[in-house]
């Protein structure tokens, strides 16, 4: 079975400065995705930006990039010039790449303050 | 822009009651799924429904817990009894199935219950 750790239960980060959350992840498996995921308090859970394990380049999205190590199974996430609005909880999530297998499998989150 | 919505968004009910939470997916998403989600940690599926069959409901407590998507759209997640242990956010989240592949999970505002 896959597990998704997040060793950073919370992180602060000042206003327009760059902040790195972590992930690191265990599977067998070759082929699959990795997402991260924001949850910000009392709204729904929304996509940040998704990473295809077979692909080198490391994704990114405006001010969101991974870093994506797949041989020490690392996933980490920086947000570049964080803003307000950039305050939630974060989670790390797996997924695998083949039919029938398409759960997302979270980590326990990553709380981000915005200290202005 | 289209949303997956839930309903109730809060529920207080007794222990031993029974309860039911409804979800309405994007249109046109043919897979639906249920998560769990204990306070502090990430989300965890409950079941996976493609179209009206269930696909995984390896983590569904099916001794209490039931869940249908009679016509493929719309679905129900249901509790009886309902136990403290069950007191939780539950998240609907569905993504479009086209070409044999599954596209990005959109999440639901989520039904936070509290058992009694």
């Amino acid at each position: 079975a896959q597990t998704v750790t997040q060793s950073q239960p919370e992180m602060s980060v000042q206003e327009a400065e760059t902040v790195t959350l972590s992930c690191t992840y265990d599977t067998s498996e070759s082929d699959y995705y990795l997402f991260w995921y924001k949850q910000p308090p009392s709204r729904q859970m929304i996509l940040v930006i998704r990473q295809e394990a077979y692909k080198q380049q490391n994704a990114t999205e405006n001010r969101f990039s991974v870093n994506f190590q797949k041989a020490a199974k690392s996933f980490s996430l920086k947000i570049s010039d964080s803003q307000l609005g950039d305050a939630a909880m974060y989670f790390c999530a797996y997924r695998s790449a083949g039919f029938g297998n398409e759960k997302l499998t979270f980590g326990t989150g990553t709380r981000l303050t915005i200290i202005p | 822009e289209a949303e997956v919505a839930q309903s109730p968004r809060y529920k207080i009910t007794e222990k031993s009651q029974a309860v039911a939470f409804w979800c309405d997916p994007i249109s046109g998403h043919a897979t639906l799924y249920w998560y769990r989600q204990i306070l502090g940690q990430g989300p965890e599926l409950l079941v996976q429904f493609q179209d009206e069959s269930v696909v995984d409901d390896s983590q569904l407590p099916k001794d209490r817990f039931s869940a249908e998507r009679l016509k493929g759209v719309d679905s129900t997640l249901k509790i009886q009894p309902a136990e403290l242990g069950d007191s939780a956010m539950y998240l609907c989240a569905s993504s479009l199935w086209a070409g044999g592949l599954s596209y990005e999970q959109y999440f639901g505002p989520g039904t936070r219950l509290t058992v009694t």
